[in-house]
């Protein structure tokens, strides 16, 4: 199985400032040039939500400030700036093989 | 638009089984597959398998071999997963999701207790 490694488990952020999440994979994700790592949003109560899908592409309505980026099998989400409705939790995921997995998620709160 | 209805909330005895309802509309119910999720209080997200509603193929987690089967029901654009031989370990929120993990539904808390 494809083991994702996120840090940090928590992260305070003050509101205006970067987030930086990563996501460490234990093998490629990779599938035609194309990097199968996707992350997600979770808010206390809620339902996760994708915000970027295959490494940097921005769902539907997810504002720019929301970005993704990749160093060999290092995957980034960054926040910048960081606004009050960003505080939740933050899932990568990868899409290439069987099962799929998901990092451990990373709580992001504000300092 | 596309909606994915879950069923409510099971309260269900240990050694029991439960089979969760996921019903889906604004799209073409068989040309996607759909997934299911666990996550339990606290914890993270456990991917189950999935079904491809238009041929019934299934593909699970190898942890959830036994324990989850997942079906679909062309007629009422439905999928389901049953549950069996529920333990404390089996008390979650499960969420179904269409590919790509694009939609969701809304979550389906399972409480195993005697």
């Amino acid at each position: 199985n494809i083991v994702l490694t996120q840090s940090p488990a928590s992260l305070a952020v003050i509101l205006g400032q970067k987030a930086t999440i990563s996501c460490t994979a234990s093998e490629s994700v990779n599938k035609f040039g194309i990097n199968l790592m996707h992350w997600y949003q979770q808010k206390p109560g809620q339902l996760p939500k994708i915000l970027i899908y295959n490494e940097f592409s921005r769902a539907p309505g997810i504002p720019a400030r929301f970005s993704g980026d990749e160093a060999e099998l290092n995957f980034t989400l960054t926040i910048e700036p960081v606004e009050a409705d960003d505080v939740a939790t933050y899932y990568c995921q990868q899409g290439l093989t069987f099962p799929l997995t998901f990092g451990a998620g990373t709580k992001l709160e504000l300092k | 638009q596309v909606q994915l209805q879950q069923s409510g909330a099971e309260l269900v005895k240990p050694g029991s089984s439960v089979k969760i309802s996921c019903k889906a509309s604004g799209y073409t119910f068989t040309s996607y597959d759909m997934h299911w999720i666990k996550q339990q209080p606290g914890n993270g997200l456990e991917w189950i398998g999935w079904i491809y509603p238009g041929n019934g193929n299934t593909k699970y987690n190898q942890k959830f071999n036994g324990k989850a089967t997942l079906t679909a029901d062309k007629s009422s654009s439905t999928a389901y997963m049953q549950l069996s031989s529920l333990t404390s370990e089996d008390s979650a929120v499960y969420f179904c999701a269409r590919r790509q993990f694009a939609y969701w539904g809304q979550g389906t808390l399972v409480t195993v207790s005697s």
